[in-house]
């Protein structure tokens, strides 16, 4: 069975500090995909990252970077100088094989940026 | 904004009533999930449609029923309704291609239940 696990329940933060999500995964397969969305208060999942399980590579995006390490089955998050709008839910989540896109998604970090 | 739109976005039930929930997917996506996230939680897979028929299952029982149309939209059903289904139910669409979806998953914004 796929399970992912975000510790980290809520976590604040003063803006223009850096925050790192942390995500550990277990699955069977090993073909898989990984991802991260944000859900702010509006409810609705905004996809951030999907990575490849063959794909080791770490990837930024602006403010934005995730470490992919496969040996310890994690896909950590890292948001650069935070900023109020990146207060929201953010949720790691990990699909079968195949990229059928159905996903196992962890209980999610709180992230509250204080100004 | 994603493209997928889902209605209604509240509704408040009655323990044993029905709803039906609906989705329409994002322009040229042809397959349709389901989600439903407690609160507090991370979303719970309830299944998934691809060409009108049911194409993964998570563990929910049989009363969650759904449908898919031509068109690529899709409702959700659910029976016999219990204080516990009150959620948010959220819609994601993507498209496939010779069994693959090819990249991500757009979700809607949701309808929340309250169950009575």
């Amino acid at each position: 069975a796929q399970k992912v696990t975000q510790a980290q329940t809520e976590i604040s933060v003063v803006e223009k500090e850096d925050v790192t999500l942390d995500c550990v995964y277990e699955t069977r397969d090993t073909t898989y995909y990984l991802f991260w969305y944000k859900q702010p208060p509006s409810g609705e999942l905004v996809f951030l990252i999907r990575r490849n399980s063959f794909d080791e590579q770490n990837e930024i995006s602006g403010r934005y970077s995730w470490n992919f390490q496969k040996s310890t089955s994690s896909f950590n998050f890292t948001i650069t100088a935070s900023q109020v709008v990146d207060s929201a839910v953010y949720f790691c989540a990990l699909s079968e094989p195949y990229g059928n896109n159905r996903l196992a998604f962890g209980k999610g970090n709180q992230v509250v940026v204080i100004p | 904004e994603t493209g997928v739109t889902q209605s209604p976005t509240h509704l408040i039930k009655t323990r044993g009533q029905q709803v039906t929930l609906r989705c329409s997917s994002q322009s040229g996506h042809n397959t349709v999930s389901w989600y439903q996230q407690a609160l507090g939680q991370g979303p719970q897979f309830i299944f998934q449609y691809y060409r009108e028929e049911e194409n993964g299952r998570g563990n929910f029982p049989p009363r969650f029923s759904g449908l898919q149309f031509p068109n690529y939209s899709s409702e959700l059903n659910v029976n016999a309704l219990e204080l516990d289904d009150s959620a948010l139910y959220l819609c994601a669409s993507s498209f496939r291609v010779s069994g693959a979806d090819t990249g991500e998953l757009f979700f809607g914004e949701g309808s929340r239940l309250t169950v009575l």
